[in-house]
């Protein structure tokens, strides 16, 4: 069984500022999702990475991929209030998918 | 409008009622797929579908049966719920499955309580 783990699980973070959300997963995965999900609403696909070394760009938010260290990150730049909601990462092995529990990341002003 | 219909979106019930939630997408997806959410656990998915009778288990199918008779529905049936089964469930859709460059288009969510 794949088992996805992300990191931090909650992420308090100041407008303006970096920071990254980490994505492991444990057994080999044809790729690897970014989901968003505001609070009381549906998951919103970010993005699908496909290969080693891919890198995706949407706005604020950089997705990566290294499946030899089996890690995806989620890079934000430049915090601002409407990035607050939860990430969550989910990778797949055949035609399972399995997710991470999520990131709850609120941006202060 | 693209999009993944469930039904309904918030049920309550009693243990062993069976019951039934639908789900529905207008994208022509072969792929569909049953998730329920509990917190601090993400999302785990129950089952999926590769196309019309053709359906398989997830990680947590226990208590669960769905069915594809049509390419457009994917209902998910409780015969005889517990309250364990309380949760946020959602559907998703895909094409092609995981061959497929995109990625699942999910529903708004059925909130059930089992009491």
């Amino acid at each position: 069984e794949l088992k996805v783990e992300q990191n931090p699980l909650f992420l308090s973070m100041q407008e303006g500022k970096n920071y990254t959300i980490y994505c492991n997963y444990s057994t080999t995965s044809d790729r690897l999702y970014w989901y968003r999900q505001d609070p009381g609403k549906s998951l919103e696909s970010l993005f699908v990475l496909l290969s080693n070394g891919a890198v995706k760009q949407e706005g604020r938010l950089m997705a990566s991929l290294d499946t030899k260290a089996r890690l995806s990150t989620l890079h934000i730049t430049a915090a601002v209030h409407d990035l607050s909601a939860t990430y969550f990462c989910a990778a797949n092995t055949g035609n399972q998918f399995y997710f991470g529990t999520g990131t709850s990341l609120t941006v202060i002003p | 409008e693209a999009q993944v219909t469930q039904n309904p979106r918030y049920l309550i019930t009693v243990t062993g009622k069976k019951l039934t939630v639908t789900c529905s997408q207008n994208m022509n997806h072969e792929y569909m797929s049953w998730y329920r959410q509990d917190p601090g656990l993400g999302l785990r998915q129950i089952y999926y579908s590769m196309n019309v009778e053709v359906t398989d288990k997830g990680d947590v199918p226990e208590g669960y049966k769905v069915s594809r008779k049509e390419k457009r529905n994917f209902p998910l049936i409780l015969e005889s719920p517990s309250p364990n089964q309380t949760s946020l469930y959602f559907c998703a859709s895909s094409p092609l499955g995981t061959s497929s460059q995109e990625t699942q288009y999910f529903g708004p969510g059925t909130r059930l309580l089992v009491l």
